[in-house]
């Protein structure tokens, strides 16, 4: 257990669909990193944030946004569902930048 | 860009035989990481590598750094079929945010 807890942990929509993934950031860890897993590949970095601003962002187009709260918890959104959008997402937390990120059990979405 | 490439991508071995997982990196790091990851599940982190040269065990597991060659071992000791899972190495890029992760490493262990 890492201490960090994503909900739900399955989703199915329909294509066109927007839908929002939580994120509990372990007690006292200040930066949350987002990855999405598609089948049989390694997770990609979508982005992070830190202190509430986002820190870094990865080849993900801009229907993918996120937010980060006072309490360090976090969302990850994703506009106009696309098949390919089916994946696990992964939700990591770190204590501070440039620190070992924990992964949460990830969120399995189905887009049909 | 980052690249990181393991191989082999598929790997298939018998109870009690030695083996070795390798992940090439494309440019400088600080950090590596080695996780395992069963089906359906999470990312389970198995060891962090900071510096050149550094080495760490768990069990059957021995991992291993080398800076110069962006180079690291994950070397598995007599394997049991409890080993079985998806290994992944990640790659820090001195950008302070994304881990860049290779495509993995499936690893079944028969009896």
């Amino acid at each position: 257990e890492t201490g960090v807890t994503q909900s739900p942990t399955h989703l199915i929509k329909t294509r066109g669909q927007q839908v929002t993934l939580r994120c509990s950031s372990q007690s006292g860890h200040n930066t949350v990193s987002w990855y999405q897993q598609a089948l049989g590949q390694g997770p990609q970095f979508i982005f992070q944030y830190y202190r509430e601003e986002e820190n870094g962002r990865g080849n993900f187009p801009p229907r993918f946004s996120g937010l980060q709260f006072p309490n360090y918890s976090s969302e990850l959104n994703v506009n106009a569902l696309e098949l390919d959008d089916s994946a696990l997402y992964l939700c990591a937390s770190s204590l501070d930048l440039f620190t070992e990120a924990f992964f949460g059990q990830g969120t399995r979405l189905t887009v049909v | 860009e980052l690249k990181v490439e393991q191989n082999p991508l598929f790997l298939s071995m018998q109870e009690g035989k030695n083996y070795t997982i390798y992940c090439n990196y494309s440019t400088t790091s600080d950090r590596l990481y080695w996780y395992r990851q069963d089906p359906g599940k999470s990312l389970e982190s198995l060891f962090v590598l900071l510096s050149n040269g550094a080495v760490k065990q768990e069990g059957r597991l021995m991992a291993s750094l080398d800076t110069k060659a962006r180079l690291s071992t994950l070397h598995i000791t007599a394997a049991v079929h409890d080993l079985s899972a998806t290994y992944f190495c990640a790659v820090d890029g001195n950008s302070g945010y994304a881990l860049n992760f290779g495509k993995g490493t499936s690893l079944l262990v028969t009896p």
